[in-house]
């Protein structure tokens, strides 16, 4: 059964700062890894998708990374401002034949003026 | 230009009165889920349909129930609302599912007295 973990589940970041977020899933034969990010009280809105056949994907100063082979994804956050404040969930299919997918508890990042 | 819209925002409820929330979408997807989202924790999902296919997830309460009864509504049903199902209630839809992007509604959050 697919599990997804995401360390650290808190950050709190000075403006300016260049940040990592961590995904990790149990089973590496995945199809694709979304990434999402969720403001308090509200729906999640996807932020990068990448293809198991890709390694990274960039979307403005967000950049994210899939290892396979090792079970991570990595989200990369440049130059990280207030606005970026948000909790960040990673996604993967739950299998490949279905249509379910496994979200990992997110790391909720502040990113203080 | 929203895409996917959940009414209400926010639901209020006494405890055992029947509750229905709502969604629909403007994006023609296939795919409609109805995941739980209590604070702090990963979405977790209840179903979802393909189409006109029903897939009700093995730990799901059957206090619970949907209907999907067009192609752009999909509604969720909780028949003897409990304390412990106070939570965010969030759809999502996606293309044909695990290939592809996920969108969110904005949630609905729902309290039990």
């Amino acid at each position: 059964k697919q599990e997804v973990t995401q360390i650290p589940a808190a950050l709190s970041v000075p403006e300016g700062e260049n940040l990592v977020l961590n995904c990790s899933f149990t089973d590496s034969a995945i199809y694709n890894l979304q990434w999402f990010r969720q403001d308090p009280g509200k729906g999640l809105t996807s932020l990068l998708l990448i293809q198991s056949s890709q390694r990274e994907q960039t979307s403005g100063r967000l950049n994210a990374s899939l290892d396979k082979s090792s079970g991570r994804s990595t989200l990369y956050i440049a130059a990280s401002q207030p606005g970026d404040s948000a909790t960040y969930l990673c996604a993967v299919p739950q299998d490949n034949y279905g249509q379910n997918f496994v979200f990992g508890p997110g790391t909720r990042l502040s990113v203080l003026p | 230009d929203a895409m996917v819209i959940q009414n209400p925002r926010y639901q209020v409820t006494q405890f055992g009165k029947p509750v229905t929330l709502s969604c629909s979408q403007t994006l023609n997807h296939n795919v409609m889920y109805w995941y739980q989202q209590k604070s702090s924790q990963a979405p977790k999902l209840l179903f979802h349909y393909y189409d006109k296919d029903f897939n009700n997830e093995a730990d799901t309460p059957d206090n619970f129930q949907s209907r999907r009864p067009n192609t752009s509504f999909c509604f969720l049903d909780i028949r003897s609302p409990g304390l412990g199902d106070a939570a965010m209630y969030l759809c999502a839809t996606s293309m044909t599912g695990y290939t592809e992007k996920l969108f969110f509604g904005s949630g609905t959050q729902l309290s039990v007295l």
